[in-house]
């Protein structure tokens, strides 16, 4: 089953401007990820917040968690159309080491 | 530094058969994670080994059966294929089972069952 549940399924931009995506989670957890996946293939590890976290940033990327309302945010400023891509979140639940993925977030970046 | 390593990278298998997948870690890391990834959706979790042993499983039915070696590399086998089992299928390696360890994916095995 699915944990997080990711908003909108798609999304498409023009390069320059900035991509937000959503996620929403329906269990406590104890951190939440963000990945990405071009093209149907691996995924990569993009950020990790945990819990007791807020907020926080690498280089273009910008992940904010508010655990009272079980949800996520992931912020591309300044998009690419490199950044084209799925966008996945999984949520790691207390007890156990492993992800639980929602259905991910389509961006398309536009030249 | 070596990352997380599958193979074969495309299957083509009849219902029925069976399967196996192959995972090498990424160096340095013990435990492998293996998810089914159906087309459009998220990645499922199917199962974790640690120090050669299945420590976590997710829903998926006794056909699903995997094995640890080792040297931490990892092997996933499937029997009874089913037309529903076409999927990418991803490896995850980490260190140790702390639930606030980064999963490293492989790129996958596709597999296409007929």
């Amino acid at each position: 089953s699915q944990q997080g549940e990711e908003d909108p399924q798609a999304l498409s931009i023009q390069e320059g401007e900035n991509a937000t995506m959503n996620c929403s989670y329906k269990t406590s957890i104890n951190n939440l990820q963000w990945y990405r996946q071009n093209s149907g293939r691996g995924l990569v590890h993009l950020i990790l917040i945990r819990s007791n976290e807020r907020e926080k940033h690498s280089g273009r990327l910008r992940v904010t968690l508010d655990t009272s309302k079980k949800s996520s945010s992931l912020l591309i400023t300044a998009s690419r159309a490199a950044d084209t891509a799925s966008y996945f979140c999984a949520t790691n639940i207390a007890g156990y080491s492993t992800l639980t993925f929602g259905k991910g977030t389509m961006l398309l970046v536009s030249p | 530094d070596a990352g997380v390593t599958q193979s074969p990278t495309h299957l083509i298998k009849t219902r029925g058969q069976q399967v196996t997948l192959r995972c090498s870690p990424k160096s340095g890391h013990d435990t492998v994670s293996w998810y089914q990834q159906a087309l459009g959706q998220g990645p499922q979790f199917i199962f974790q080994y640690y120090e050669e042993e299945e420590r976590q499983r997710g829903n998926f039915p006794d056909r699903f059966s995997g094995h640890q070696f080792p040297n931490y590399s990892s092997e996933l086998n499937v029997n009874a294929l089913l037309l529903g089992d076409s999927a990418l299928y991803l490896c995850a390696s980490s260190l140790g089972t702390g639930n606030q360890e980064t999963q490293y994916f492989g790129p996958g095995t596709r597999l296409l069952v007929l």
